[in-house]
């Protein structure tokens, strides 16, 4: 069975600074997508990144961009600029071959002034 | 062009009621998910639908709790017989997946179930 693990329950980072959050995952399928969704306080799920399995080029959207090793099973977020509203939990997600997803517990992201 | 919707975004029952959530997918979506977030947890896959049809529901449990997503109307879940347990905030989201890609899915803002 698939899982996901995001090992930093809480993660704190300055305004302006950048931010790295962790996810491992465990499958033994070879093709497959990998999500990082945001969920502010209003607790709506809003995707902030994805990226292909068999893509080797790491996906960015504007500030945001992840470190994919496919070998380590490793799949972690930057966050460059950080900026108030990027407060939220973050998590993790892996969309297996039945295509639904598997969601990592979460880390708790404060971004201060 | 509206995203996924859901009703009601809250809701309250005593134990031993009947909980029904809705489910509006975004327009030209044919498959609907169902997940769970437990406070201070991640979201949990419960069932996957199309119209008229259950394709995973491995994440249900096995008692009180069903789906349907009809051919005309929204997906409901509906949870018989509340216990304090099902409190939890419940996601549907949407997809227009084909049969030969996989695609975003796109979620509702939720129904937060609190079980009296």
């Amino acid at each position: 069975a698939q899982t996901v693990t995001q090992s930093q329950p809480e993660m704190s980072v300055q305004e302006a600074e950048t931010v790295t959050l962790s996810c491992t995952y465990d499958t033994s399928e070879n093709n497959y997508y990998l999500f990082w969704y945001k969920q502010p306080p209003s607790r709506q799920m809003i995707l902030v990144i994805r990226q292909e399995a068999y893509k080797q080029q790491n996906a960015t959207e504007n500030r945001f961009s992840v470190n994919f090793q496919k070998a380590a099973k490793s799949f972690s977020l930057k966050i460059s600029d950080s900026q108030l509203g990027d407060t939220a939990m973050y998590f993790c997600a892996f969309m297996s071959r039945t295509d639904k997803l598997i969601f990592g517990t979460g880390t708790r992201l404060q971004v201060f002034p | 062009n509206a995203g996924v919707m859901q009703n009601p975004r809250h809701l309250v029952r005593r134990r031993g009621q009947e909980a029904r959530l809705r489910c509006s997918p975004m327009k030209g979506h044919s498959h609907v998910y169902w997940y769970r977030q437990l406070p201070e947890e991640g979201l949990k896959f419960m069932v996957y639908l199309q119209k008229e049809n259950i394709i995973d529901e491995s994440g249900m449990p096995k008692e009180r709790f069903s789906a349907e997503f009809p051919k005309e109307g929204p997906s409901i879940l509906r949870i018989q017989q509340v216990v304090r347990g099902d409190s939890a905030a419940y996601f549907c989201a949407s997809s227009p997946i084909t049969s030969l890609s996989r695609n975003e899915q796109f979620f509702g803002p939720g129904t937060r179930l609190t079980v009296l």
